[in-house]
């Protein structure tokens, strides 16, 4: 298994624009989680989804953020407009069916940087 | 609510020392507990883990962890350090599965490995 993927590694761009982050998860995890990693607030749950569906938002800081699970293979988390405070590592994890296997995987993440 | 803390943000010790990382918890009744590990410009990698049973945890990379209840700690611990072992440590709690699964991370303890 070629582990939870992340797209892009690294994301530069300008105040104002939209920006889209993507995640695969490990094929058969029901739980997807994006979490946010900033020096000053650690690591930070934004959003899960359990079977594709959202499940805890509250996390996701105001209403620029947004994130959708159309199917079982693939996740995006969309900010819109960006903003220089959003410069963050953006972590997507998933985990199989928690009742007894619990443990989440992580992709590598994305760099986010808005100038 | 739960909550994780670890005291030590930065902590060196010397090749081939022992090394114990602090982590105590906040959480209404029996947690699950983890530790990652994080390379840097790298994802979490799960060290190990707690759902119950025997108190002390064996994991990946020669660590291992014990859980006091009394004292709502989870320590991780190595005997002989080696210089690979460089990276940052995340405790984590997670609620009982029937409440979502969600992780929530402490801040983080930075590990450096002196020759």
């Amino acid at each position: 298994d070629a582990g939870v993927i992340q797209s892009p590694r690294h994301e530069v761009t300008e105040m104002g624009q939209e920006v889209t982050l993507r995640c695969k998860p490990i094929s058969g995890h029901d739980y997807l989680f994006w979490y946010r990693q900033t020096m000053m607030r650690g690591l930070e749950l934004l959003i899960y989804f359990n079977n594709n569906v959202p499940i805890d938002d509250s996390g996701m800081p105001e209403d620029r953020f947004s994130a959708k699970m159309p199917n079982a293979s693939f996740s995006t988390l969309k900010i819109q407009p960006s903003e220089p405070r959003d410069s963050a590592v953006y972590f997507c994890a998933s985990s199989p069916e928690v009742k007894t296997n619990y443990g989440y995987t992580f992709g590598s993440g994305t760099r986010l940087t808005v100038v | 609510a739960q909550s994780v803390t670890q005291p030590d943000i930065h902590i060196t010790v010397s090749e081939g020392a022992s090394l114990e990382l602090r982590c105590n918890y906040s959480y209404g009744a029996t947690p699950y507990l983890f530790w990652y590990v994080q390379s840097p410009g790298q994802g979490l990698q799960l060290l190990l883990k707690y759902f119950s049973g025997d108190t002390l945890v064996q994991g990946i990379k020669g660590f291992e962890a014990e859980f006091k209840r009394s004292q709502s700690s989870f320590n991780l611990r190595k005997p002989s350090v080696h210089w690979s072992d460089a990276a940052e440590y995340f405790c984590a709690v997670g609620a009982h599965y029937n409440q979502g699964g969600k992780l929530i991370f402490g801040q983080g303890t930075e590990l450096s490995v002196k020759p």
